[in-house]
C-alpha cells in the first residue's frame, strides 16, 4: 500500500464549477501538506500549503488538512479552462529531508 | 528558477547518462525525483553542502553530484528500461519545509 493515494480521476467539470480533490496518507508522522499543479511536460508548481490540520485559503484555492483522518483536500473555485493540469498531493515529516507525493489526479475543466 | 538539461534524450539499455540541474540562486539544498508517465514523482535523493542527504528507494547506480556554483548532476548507470522517467530537479533551503521548486526535467527514453 503507497503512503499516499491519490485518485487518478480524470475529473472532468465545466468551467465555472468547483473542482474537489483530496487524498489520503497512512503515514500520522506528517505535518507539512502541499498541493502542486503540473502541466504536460512541466515541473509541478507549488500551489498551497499548509502546516498540520487547518483550512487555508488563497484566492479561488482552498486547502484542507483533516489530521484525525489522514485526509487533505484541495477545493478549486470558479474553475477555468487554465486549470486544466495534473494536481499533486505532497506531504513531509518534521524530520524528513523528502517530499512524499501522490499519484496525481488529472483534471480537465470544459469550456 | 531551477533549469535542466537537456529537455529529452534517447539512450540504449546499458548505457550510462547524466542529467543537469542549476539551482535557484540562494538555494542550497538540491533533491532529484523520479516520476513515471502517469505517477507522482519519486525521491531519489537530495544533496546539502555537496553531500549526499538522504536516498529513496532506489540503487546505488543512481548516484549524484552538487557543486558549489549552484549546479548539480544525476548520474544513472546501466541503463534499465524501467529508468525511462521524467527526472525532475527541485531546489530548497535546507531550512524550509514548503519552498522546493522544481525545474520542468528532463524526459528520459531507454531502448
Amino acid at each position: 500500500q503507497k503512503e499516499v493515494e491519490q485518485d487518478p480521476g480524470p475529473l472532468s467539470v465545466p468551467e465555472g464549477a468547483i473542482v474537489s480533490l483530496n487524498c489520503t496518507y497512512s503515514n500520522s508522522a506528517f505535518q507539512y501538506f502541499m498541493w502542486y499543479r503540473q502541466y504536460s511536460r512541466k515541473g509541478p508548481e507549488l500551489l498551497m500549503y499548509t502546516y498540520s490540520s487547518g483550512n487555508k485559503e488563497d484566492g479561488r484555492f482552498t486547502a484542507q488538512v483533516d489530521k484525525s483522518s489522514k485526509y487533505i483536500s484541495l477545493f478549486i473555485r470558479d474553475s477555468q479552462p487554465s486549470d486544466s493540469a495534473t494536481y499533486l498531493c505532497a506531504m513531509k515529516t518534521a524530520a524528513g529531508n523528502k517530499l512524499t507525493f501522490g499519484g496525481g489526479t488529472r483534471v480537465l475543466v470544459k469550456p | 528558477g531551477v533549469t535542466q538539461s537537456p529537455t529529452h534524450l534517447i539512450k540504449t539499455r546499458g548505457q550510462q547518462v547524466t542529467l543537469r540541474c542549476s539551482s535557484q540562486s540562494g538555494h542550497n539544498t538540491v533533491s532529484w525525483y523520479q516520476q513515471a508517465l502517469g505517477q507522482g514523482p519519486q525521491f531519489i535523493f537530495q544533496y546539502y553542502r555537496e553531500e549526499e542527504n538522504g536516498r529513496g528507494n532506489f540503487p546505488p547506480r543512481f548516484s549524484g553530484l552538487q557543486f558549489p556554483n549552484d549546479s548539480s548532476e544525476l548520474n544513472v548507470n546501466a541503463l534499465e528500461l524501467d529508468d525511462s522517467a521524467l527526472y525532475l530537479c527541485a531546489s530548497s533551503l535546507m531550512s524550509s519545509n514548503y519552498g522546493y521548486t522544481f525545474g520542468s526535467g528532463t524526459r528520459l527514453t531507454v531502448v
